[in-house]
């Protein structure tokens, strides 16, 4: 039962490059949309969060745009450093419950 | 580091055997959530504790099961193993029972064979 629906599923990019990532969910209930940031051998760490009362929110080169009526978010990572190279995922959440995508492999090239 | 410790890291069992996944949250945190991550996939929501019992349940049937103690460590048990649950298991630990900001253990791998 997939809610959030995550693409694409592996991004290469060169150094300063602007990946994007694009994630859209069904469910209007859920009324928080976090961005994690996995590493291997790690667990998921939160990155950057949106609520649907804003529609973009910054934080140093990581921005969420939001559009409410399409049902849609996406992540945008600025300058894009090797350092970012690993796997991001989106979730939507509600209460007490939380949906992720499936997750974008993401390759910094030096 | 998170402050969320899980344990073991690593556990192999067969079909059929019954396991016992451990977590602890971070020092105030009250409310704890165990997800499922299959490789190459993102997490699946197993259940929620808060204030020591199930709070919310994902798409898991009733052989996947929960504790969580007075001092908010948690348990995740699962009986009767299929081939099909081997996978990352995560906890993640969070304040009162909104999953806003939560905090990822780095997992227990298990292998079901």
């Amino acid at each position: 039962q997939q809610q959030v629906k995550q693409s694409p599923q592996s991004l290469i990019v060169q150094k300063g490059g602007i990946p994007i990532i694009n994630c859209a969910y069904e469910n209007t209930a859920f009324d928080y949309f976090p961005w994690y940031q996995q590493f291997p051998g790690k667990g998921p760490a939160l990155l950057i969060a949106i609520r649907p009362d804003v529609s973009e929110k910054k934080e140093g080169r990581f921005t969420i745009s939001f559009n409410k009526s399409a049902k849609q978010f996406s992540l945008h990572i600025m300058d894009s450093q090797p350092g970012d190279s690993a796997t991001y995922f989106c979730a939507a959440s509600n209460n007490n419950d939380m949906r992720f995508g499936a997750g974008t492999r993401l390759t910094v090239k030096p | 580091e998170t402050g969320v410790t899980q344990s073991p890291t690593h556990l192999i069992k067969t079909r059929g055997q019954q396991v016992t996944l451990r977590c602890s949250s971070q020092s105030g945190h009250n409310t704890v959530s165990w997800y499922q991550q299959a490789l190459g996939q993102g997490p699946q929501f197993i259940f929620q504790y808060y204030r020591e019992e199930e709070n919310g349940r994902g798409n898991f049937p009733p052989r996947f099961s929960g504790l969580q103690f007075p001092n908010y460590s948690s348990e995740l048990n699962v009986n009767a193993l299929e081939l099909d649950d081997s996978a990352l298991y995560l906890c993640a630990s969070s304040f009162a029972s909104r999953l806003d900001i939560q905090y990822f253990g780095a997992g227990t791998r298990l292998s079901v064979l």
